[in-house]
């Protein structure tokens, strides 16, 4: 299985609103990472866990809580997000030590309202 | 930290004709040079990646070619189909020690039937 997964694919929600996104690997990678991308711009790192724990936070606002409860799956949790959150999702996997080989999810794509 | 320059940001090119996207990089640590793919609503997708004891990595019609000295990387695509037509993103990491991937800023491509 060379696949990540992410659910949802949409999501609406509002600014008071407390909602988690998903993302799933089953290739043992043990590096996982989320990514925010706004239309028309690369990807831009969130966050890293590498063996479960976090090693990386780009400085993102607390709104934005990660949570990687076992080596398979990592989750986002959202709450009281701004209007200018708006944007697709991207889970990522890879080997520790490889970074430059990512295996990307589909993306969530998030509005709020 | 690494910053990734990429130029052009939108290219066009006729079916049959090569398209060359040309990327820069600051941190003469990078040693992997990556690139990525976004066709349109899809996930980025490691199509090529080439190290810094390389100058160059062939993958048919696709190429890579890696100036160390002058930080500079290139990829080359002949033959150009329209399937080629997507958003390419150059990106630059190190190894082992900093699960980071920092892109570029995307080139858009075009390929003109």
């Amino acid at each position: 299985d060379t696949e990540v997964t992410q659910t949802p694919k949409h999501l609406v929600m509002g600014m008071t609103n407390k909602k988690s996104l998903k993302c799933e690997q089953h290739m043992g990678h043990r590096a996982m990472y989320w990514y925010k991308q706004k239309a028309k711009k690369p990807p831009e790192l969130m966050f890293v866990y590498s063996y479960e724990k976090l090693s990386i936070n780009e400085s993102v606002p607390s709104r934005f809580s990660p949570e990687c409860p076992n080596s398979s799956l990592l989750n986002l949790h959202l709450h009281a997000l701004q209007p200018e959150d708006s944007a697709l999702y991207l889970c990522a996997s890879s080997q520790l030590g490889t970074p430059y080989e990512q295996y990307f999810g589909p993306g969530t794509r998030l509005t709020v309202t | 930290g690494e910053n990734v320059e990429q130029h052009p940001s939108t290219l066009s090119v006729q079916e049959g004709d090569s398209a060359v996207i040309k990327c820069t990089y600051s941190d003469s640590a990078s040693n992997y040079f990556p690139w990525y793919k976004q066709e349109l609503g899809k996930r980025p997708q490691l199509i090529i990646d080439i190290r810094s004891n390389v100058g160059e990595k062939k993958d048919q019609r696709i190429a890579v070619t890696l100036n160390k000295t002058a930080k500079h990387f290139s990829l080359h695509i002949t033959e150009t189909q329209p399937e080629d037509s997507a958003v390419y993103f150059c990106a630059a990491s190190t190894s082992f020690g900093n699960e980071k991937l920092t892109f570029g800023t995307g080139t858009r491509l075009t390929i003109i039937p």
